[in-house]
């Protein structure tokens, strides 16, 4: 059975710490990773990745996914009260354009 | 860019009544969408697949005559929880792909049954 694992699952920081969320996954014909920000309504997008080792960074954010390990890792560097949101990882297997969403990691940061 | 308009956001039903959630896909078209139920502090689950002018698609475990799908057009698909019960208070989502924008969400329904 296709599985998508984060942790951790709730994490409480300051204003300014760097913040490291993981995602391993276990899923038949592997297409891409992604990544969402959910606050209170629908999740937005942050990234997409297919290839192992290269880094995607958007401002403050940066995501790398490792294929041989089965994971991918989401920085967060000097984060802000608005980073406060649940981070979802999703995985999209090849052929059926479905998504295989992970728990979610609850990401707070306080003032 | 590619948007995803659901609607409504929010609705509180009568047990036994059913119920319509909307998903258009706004400034593009969309042969595929799909519907995520939610439940709290859970992820999503995926319950179908929705296909433009043929029948969806359900997930295991997923009973299709409660939760009816249909895509009659290329913008629109439409959910309705029929004989809605509390046990079917959630939050329901749809996505469109756009593969040059990859899933687009759109904003979600909180359902209420009472």
């Amino acid at each position: 059975e296709d599985k998508v694992v984060q942790s951790p699952l709730s994490l409480v920081v300051h204003e300014g710490d760097t913040v490291t969320l993981n995602c391993s996954y276990e899923v038949t014909n592997f297409r891409s990773l992604l990544w969402y920000k959910q606050e209170k309504k629908a999740p937005t997008f942050l990234f997409m990745l297919t290839s192992s080792g290269i880094e995607k960074k958007s401002g403050r954010l940066s995501s790398i996914l490792d294929k041989k390990e089965l994971s991918s890792i989401l920085n967060i560097t000097a984060t802000q009260t608005g980073d406060s949101a649940i981070y979802l990882c999703a995985v999209e297997r090849g052929g059926s354009e479905k998504l295989v969403f992970g728990k979610g990691t609850k990401l707070t940061v306080n003032p | 860019g590619a948007v995803v308009s659901q609607h409504p956001s929010r609705v509180i039903c009568k047990s036994g009544t059913s119920v319509k959630i909307e998903c258009r896909s706004l400034d593009f078209q969309a042969t595929t969408m799909f519907w995520y139920r939610q439940f709290p502090k859970q992820s999503l689950m995926l319950m179908a697949t929705s296909n433009e002018g043929s029948k969806a698609t359900y997930e295991q475990g997923v009973e299709k005559d409660k939760f009816l799908i249909n895509h009659a057009s290329l913008t629109l698909s439409t959910l309705t929880v029929t004989s809605a019960h509390p046990e079917d208070s959630s939050f329901y989502i749809c996505s469109a792909l756009r593969r040059a924008y990859g899933y687009t969400f759109g904003s979600g329904t909180r359902l209420t049954v009472v």
